[in-house]
């Protein structure tokens, strides 16, 4: 069925440094995507999201690049922090009107200082 | 600005026993709300969702069921609990472009 997933379930990396976390999906109805962020215990945080007219987006420290004809979604995190360690998923709408989100399976991202 | 409350946080509860989480949602008038579970380690799975008072929508066949009896409150219950109820429960409301804003969560373990 169609689904949504992650490439890496686990990234390391240095305080500072650049992190990137990847996500394939695989419905080509989907039109918007989100990334969440989760920390252990809390509900998941909207960081980031992006429709299917656009291949990038720039946040606070954070972007978002959707290609479409992969069908690839990737959240970039600049000069990385012990704060930004936590679970992230993406997530993506299937085209559907009523706000049905599907999840991938979500990336650990572990910021060492 | 809105807020969306769940309780209880933490839940432990014998298999066979009932079940009320509850969820309300304030600064937002007339929300789509939902309901998501979220097994250890996993992904979240959608449960139910509601559009209107009255109006809920099941996703997954299951032991579980919600009701929405206020425009701010949405209510996941169970007559009698499974061991494989058991898991992290979230309740969202949908915001203007379609993402969802969800709760802290209630984690309920079944014994």
């Amino acid at each position: 069925g169609e689904s949504v997933g992650l490439h890496l379930p686990t990234l390391s990396v240095q305080e500072g440094d650049n992190s990137i976390i990847n996500c394939a999906y695989s419905n080509s109805a989907s039109d918007y995507f989100i990334w969440y962020k989760q920390e252990s215990g809390k509900g998941p945080q909207f960081i980031i999201d992006i429709r299917s007219n656009m291949d990038k987006r720039q946040g606070q420290r954070v972007t978002v690049l959707l290609n479409k004809t992969v069908k690839h979604l990737s959240l970039q995190i600049a000069a990385t922090q012990p704060g930004d360690s936590a679970v992230y998923f993406c997530a993506e709408n299937g085209g559907t009107s009523y706000g049905k989100l599907t999840f991938g399976q979500g990336t650990i991202l572990t910021v060492h200082p | 600005s809105q807020t969306i409350h769940q309780w209880p946080a933490t839940l432990v509860q014998p298999v066979g026993s009932p079940l009320s989480l509850e969820c309300t949602v304030e600064g937002t008038s007339n929300p789509n709300l939902y309901w998501y579970r979220q097994a250890a380690g996993r992904g979240l799975q959608l449960l139910f969702y509601s559009v209107g008072i009255g109006q809920i929508s099941s996703e997954v066949p299951q032991n579980l069921s919600a009701s929405r009896p206020q425009d701010r409150q949405f209510i996941l219950s169970s007559k009698k609990l499974l061991l494989s109820d058991s898991g992290f429960y979230l309740c969202a409301w949908r915001g203007q472009d379609g993402e969802l804003f969800f709760g802290e969560g209630s984690r309920l373990t079944v014994l």
